[in-house]
């Protein structure tokens, strides 16, 4: 069973840039939710997609959007990037029907400059 | 709508002590609770559960967590900590009428310490 993996690691892109960021979801799961953690601080969720719609969101701009594919990867898209999306950048995968319990990657980190 | 609280940024504990990270959180539903540990430069990892059921969960490796609904509360607990047990541990709650929707409600974390 594979867990879920994001790329790339780490980015550095200037700000005004447009950026995607990729996950893949653990074998089984069908449902993909990203998280921000920006430094110092908790996850907030951004938002999730399910059946390749997005089905919640937090609070967060229209600047930040996102796909799911038929094999239920994900990628999220921030456009015109402001010095403030510096963070952790978190995938969770997990299975629509299931108990509540997501599985997180290892983030992805963005610094804005 | 939900909140977590987690009054402690850091707590500092020497090694084979106990330690316990407190955890509050508002709801007016009932309530998914769980504990996160996240080691530096990683992504998080499910500690414990709590989604119905007995009110104390346990993990695999010593740490366990009692849910408490007239105080609110989800405090994590370990009898002995050991020197790999530091990181930052995260609380969350989420809405089990929500079906299918991982909106988590993270706290703001506590860095676990452990002293040699």
């Amino acid at each position: 069973e594979t867990g879920v993996t994001q790329s790339p690691t780490h980015l550095i892109k200037t700000r005004g840039q447009q950026v995607t960021l990729r996950c893949s979801s653990q074998s089984g799961h069908n449902t993909v939710s990203w998280y921000q953690q920006a430094l110092g601080q908790g996850p907030q969720f951004i938002f999730q997609y399910y059946r390749e719609e997005e089905n919640g969101r937090g609070n967060f701009p229209p600047r930040f959007s996102g796909l799911q594919f038929p094999n239920y990867s994900s990628e999220l898209n921030v456009n015109a990037l402001e010095l403030d999306d510096s963070a952790l950048y978190l995938c969770a995968s997990s299975f629509y029907s299931g108990t509540g319990e997501a599985f997180f990657g290892q983030g992805t980190r963005l610094t804005v400059v | 709508a939900q909140s977590v609280t987690q009054l402690d940024s850091q707590v500092p504990v020497f090694e084979e002590a106990p330690v316990e990270l407190r955890c509050n959180y508002s709801s007016s539903v009932s309530v998914y609770l769980f504990w996160y540990v996240q080691y530096p430069n990683q992504g998080l990892q499910l500690l414990l559960k709590y989604l119905s059921g007995s009110t104390l969960v346990e993990s695999i490796n010593g740490f366990e967590a009692e849910f408490n609904k007239s105080q609110t509360s989800f405090h994590l607990r370990k009898p002995s900590v050991h020197i790999s047990d530091t990181a930052e541990y995260f609380c969350a709650v989420s809405d089990p009428s929500t079906s299918g929707t991982y909106k988590y409600i993270f706290g703001t974390g506590t860095r676990l310490k452990v002293l040699a």
